[in-house]
């Protein structure tokens, strides 16, 4: 199992370009996230994915969208790219769990974006 | 609303001694409470949680964590430092309640191992 991808990398984008983060799980969790990661601030969600077709907000999305193409693909969009947006993001997934359950999350490794 | 505090940003330990990491919380609910390690250039991996049965929970790598609700506390642990426990550690809460089992971070304790 290669457990949660994510693609590129590594990436640079002038301000005003567009692009989207890819993310993948092999590991059949209903539930898929998008994290960006800043300096002394931890991990704050983007948008989340509770199960196939489904996305919310999260605690930032403004300047982001979100697309769950299927139960194993979760992309994160970026359609004017600002200097703010400068992070490491990370995608995570688990297991649906009920009311009143939460499930581990698992996580990528991260890409690291810089907007100049 | 949930929020989860780490008092110390950076932590320096020798090797072979005590390891201590500091985490405050606030729920409204029962929480679910979580340890996350993120080596330099990583992604972040679990080293423990807790869900509401023992309150101490053992952990990967020797770790564990003590839940202590009259204290709203959740501090990391380990008896013997590492070179190779050098990474950042977060402390990490969800709410049960919030229906959206997102997770909320803390800022992070940076944990040096001096050889």
């Amino acid at each position: 199992n290669a457990g949660v991808t994510q693609t590129p990398k590594f990436q640079v984008l002038k301000t005003g370009q567009s692009m989207t983060l890819q993310c993948a799980q092999d590991m059949n969790h209903n539930s898929m996230y998008w994290y960006r990661q800043d300096p002394g601030m931890g991990l704050r969600l983007i948008y989340y994915s509770a199960s196939e077709g489904t996305t919310d907000k999260g605690e930032v999305p403004n300047g982001y969208n979100v697309s769950r193409l299927n139960k194993r693909e979760f992309s994160l969009r970026l359609e004017s790219a600002a200097p703010s947006q400068t992070s490491v993001y990370f995608c995570a997934s688990s297991h649906k769990g009920d009311q009143g359950s939460i499930k581990t999350q698992y996580f990528g490794p991260g890409t690291r974006l810089l907007v100049l | 609303a949930q929020s989860v505090t780490q008092l110390d940003s950076h932590v320096s330990v020798s090797e072979g001694t005590p390891v201590l990491l500091r985490c405050n919380y606030s729920s409204s609910y029962s929480p679910s409470l979580f340890w996350y390690v993120q080596h330099p250039n990583k992604g972040l991996q679990l080293l423990l949680k807790y869900t509401s049965a023992a309150t101490l929970v053992k952990g990967i790598n020797g770790f564990e964590a003590e839940f202590k609700k009259s204290e709203t506390s959740f501090h990391l642990t380990k008896p013997s430092a590492h070179m190779s426990d050098a990474a950042e550690y977060f402390c990490v809460v969800s709410d049960q309640n919030t229906g959206r089992r997102a997770l909320t971070f803390g800022s992070g304790t940076r944990l040096q191992v001096q050889p």
